[in-house]
């Protein structure tokens, strides 16, 4: 059974910051990882996919995949409160999408 | 161009009742997936139809939900005797081709059903 696991926060970070999120899984075979925003009552909505170990970057927005512990990450810099929703990070082995739990960002002004 | 649309937005329905949710891919998708989301919950996977056929519907939770995609397009999720933990959001997702595991899918706003 394959699992994806996030806390599932609130993860409070003032204007300006860091945000970090985490995201474990359990299934090896899963090859592609995924980070959803989903703003509440809305459809989520794909901002980074990674495949290969290591940092993936796209504008304030840093993916980090660890395959040998299993691990996904998103880095959000210069935080904004715009960016305050819910985080969905996904794997997928083949073609599916097992997503975990999310995790809410609130980001104050 | 014009995303996955999804009709109706909302849905409500007694128990025991039959309901049928429509999802309207990107044109020129050849997959399509539905996804179920109960409230704090991520999306959790129905079923994915590669072209017409169903390549994968391990995540139907029993005999009463069966969906369809007659002419590779537009697909039909249907529940039959509807249950109050049916209610739920359905997501339709739609992707270019499906296989690899590295097709971004694109979702639809979803269709709220709640069963009464």
């Amino acid at each position: 059974q394959k699992e994806v696991e996030q806390n599932s926060g609130p993860l409070s970070v003032p204007e300006g910051a860091i945000a970090s999120l985490n995201c474990t899984y359990s299934d090896r075979v899963s090859q592609s990882f995924f980070w959803y925003r989903q703003y509440s009552g809305k459809s989520p909505e794909l901002i980074m996919s990674i495949y290969s170990n290591g940092d993936k970057e796209d504008g304030r927005f840093t993916a980090q995949l660890n395959k040998a512990s299993q691990y996904v990450s998103l880095l959000i810099r210069d935080s904004q409160p715009s960016d305050s929703a819910t985080y969905l990070c996904a794997a997928s082995g083949y073609s599916t999408l097992t997503f975990g739990k999310g995790t809410m960002l609130l980001v104050s002004p | 161009g014009a995303g996955v649309s999804q009709t109706p937005s909302n849905k409500v329905t007694e128990k025991g009742k039959y309901v049928e949710l429509r999802c309207d891919p990107i044109s020129g998708h050849t997959a399509l997936y539905w996804y179920r989301q109960s409230l704090g919950q991520g999306p959790e996977f129905l079923i994915y139809f590669q072209g017409t056929g169903a390549a994968d519907d391990s995540g139907l939770p029993n005999d009463r939900f069966f969906a369809v995609r007659p002419e590779g397009s537009v697909s039909t999720l249907k529940i039959q005797r509807t249950e109050r933990g049916d209610s739920a959001v359905y997501l339709c997702a739609s992707s270019v081709s499906g296989g690899g595991g590295t097709d971004t899918q694109y979702f639809g706003p979803g269709t709220r059903l709640t069963v009464l």
